[in-house]
């Protein structure tokens, strides 16, 4: 089974602008969340979408928003970029049923100049 | 009371020692509980995970010691090896399927 894949893996961008990143699930798994990873605030939740629903959210402004498509892969959209956006992040599926382990596909690091 | 608080920040230890990793909690709704670890340049891998009705989970040189009492449980790497050096995180899942993780644990494994 393939696994977790993460489109682009780099991105530079410039403050004011906005971006979107992709993920694609594990083939059947149809929970996707979002995270952010830095080096001072470590993993950071963002949101999951479970069946084109956001069904749990983190604590981050609205300039960061998901989606998630009827074939389970979602986008995630971070607009009006700032400096401190700049961070490494990860998308993990999760299947259905009470083990719901998560995996991580490789991530995408974002610089904002 | 979302919080996990993992320790130490760093660990060195040599090649063939115990590498011993701690994470505590204070939501009883806790319901799972996952360890990754990550490579540089990676995403974060899981390496093994216990349920709270479980006291120890043990898979190859890894273990899982689970403390309901106590709120904690700890990663135990028997034999450690240069190649296990890299940053575990701990997590616990809510009951609605979020993850919260821990801060992460730099370990290096001397040769």
């Amino acid at each position: 089974k393939a696994g977790v894949t993460q489109t682009p893996r780099y991105l530079i961008k410039t403050r004011g602008q906005q971006v979107t990143l992709s993920c694609s699930p594990i083939s059947g798994h149809r929970s996707v969340s979002w995270y952010q990873q830095t080096p001072g605030q470590g993993l950071q939740f963002l949101f999951e979408y479970f069946s084109e629903t956001q069904r749990n959210k983190g604590n981050f402004p609205g300039r960061f928003s998901g989606r998630q498509f009827s074939n389970s892969r979602s986008e995630m959209n971070v607009s009006t970029l700032e400096l401190g956006d700049s961070a490494l992040y990860l998308c993990a599926s999760s299947s259905t049923g009470p083990y719901n382990e998560q995996f991580f596909g490789p991530g995408t690091r974002l610089t904002v100049l | 009371q979302q919080q996990v608080k993992q320790s130490p920040q760093s660990l060195i230890v040599q090649k063939g020692g115990i590498s011993i990793i701690n994470c505590a909690y204070e939501n009883t709704a806790f319901d799972y509980f996952p360890w990754y670890q990550q490579f540089p340049g990676k995403g974060p891998a899981l390496l093994i995970a216990i349920r709270p009705d479980v006291s120890e989970k043990k898979e190859g040189r890894f273990t899982i010691s689970f403390n309901k009492s106590a709120k904690q449980f700890s990663l135990h790497i028997m034999d450690s090896q240069p190649g296990d050096s890299a940053t575990y995180f701990c997590a616990a899942r809510t009951g609605t399927y979020k993850y919260i993780f821990g801060t992460g644990t730099r370990l290096k494994v001397l040769a």
